[in-house]
């Protein structure tokens, strides 16, 4: 069963702090999506990571992949309220450029002020 | 550049019921996706189509079905509704490497 677990689900951390958000999937793949959802709305893309050793930065979020380990984290630089959201990871398992997703549960992260 | 659209945004139905989603993809795009996405769940993979066909499928039974149009957009319908089809159903469209959603269609089952 293809299998893709984030931790922490939940994750409530102080405006300024610095935080990593794990995704470990089961099966070989090289291409990992994140994205974010908030409340009642779709699913935006932060980062398409597409080889071993990619690292994608994109303001106070950085996103990287380790194929060998089949491990991916999103790490929060300096956290603000504007990044309260639940984000999502996902593993594109049948082939490059299926485009089949499998998703993690999610990690609602909640900063505060 | 409009993005990825779905009607109708909501939509109320009773069990046994059948139901229509609609998806056009964005400007380029010629694969889509449809996701289920219950509450406090990660999306799940429906099924995809691809000229036309449906190329891959997720583990959903047949009253899932779909239709891919030759402008590329496509319909999602749902036999038979349970109250557990209840759920926000996601479109996604392709391009090179990256899979954007649409904002997708929040179905009741009551």
């Amino acid at each position: 069963e293809l299998k893709v677990e984030q931790n922490p689900l939940f994750l409530s951390m102080q405006e300024g702090k610095n935080y990593t958000i794990y995704c470990n999937y089961s099966t070989t793949s090289d291409r990992l999506y994140w994205y974010r959802q908030d409340p009642g709305k779709s699913l935006e893309s932060l980062f398409v990571l597409l080889s071993n050793g990619a690292v994608k930065q994109e303001g106070r979020l950085m996103a990287s992949l380790d194929t060998k380990a089949r491990l991916s984290t999103l790490h929060i630089t300096a956290a603000v309220h504007d990044l309260s959201a639940t984000y999502f990871c996902a593993v594109d398992y049948s082939g490059a450029g299926s485009y089949q997703l499998t998703f993690g549960k999610g990690t609602k992260l909640s900063v505060i002020p | 550049d409009a993005g990825v659209t779905q009607s109708p945004t909501h939509l109320i139905k009773t069990r046994g019921q059948q139901v229509t989603l609609r998806c056009s993809p964005k400007s380029g795009h010629d694969t889509v996706s449809w996701y289920q996405q219950a509450l406090g769940q990660g999306p799940q993979f429906i099924f995809q189509y691809y000229e036309e066909e449906e190329r891959q499928r997720g583990n959903f039974p047949d009253r899932f079905s779909g239709h891919q149009f030759p402008n590329y957009s496509s319909e999602l319908n749902v036999n038979a509704l349970l109250l557990g089809d209840s759920a926000l159903y996601l479109c996604a469209s392709s391009f090179s490497s990256t899979q954007y959603f649409g904002p997708g269609t929040r179905l009741t089952v009551l």
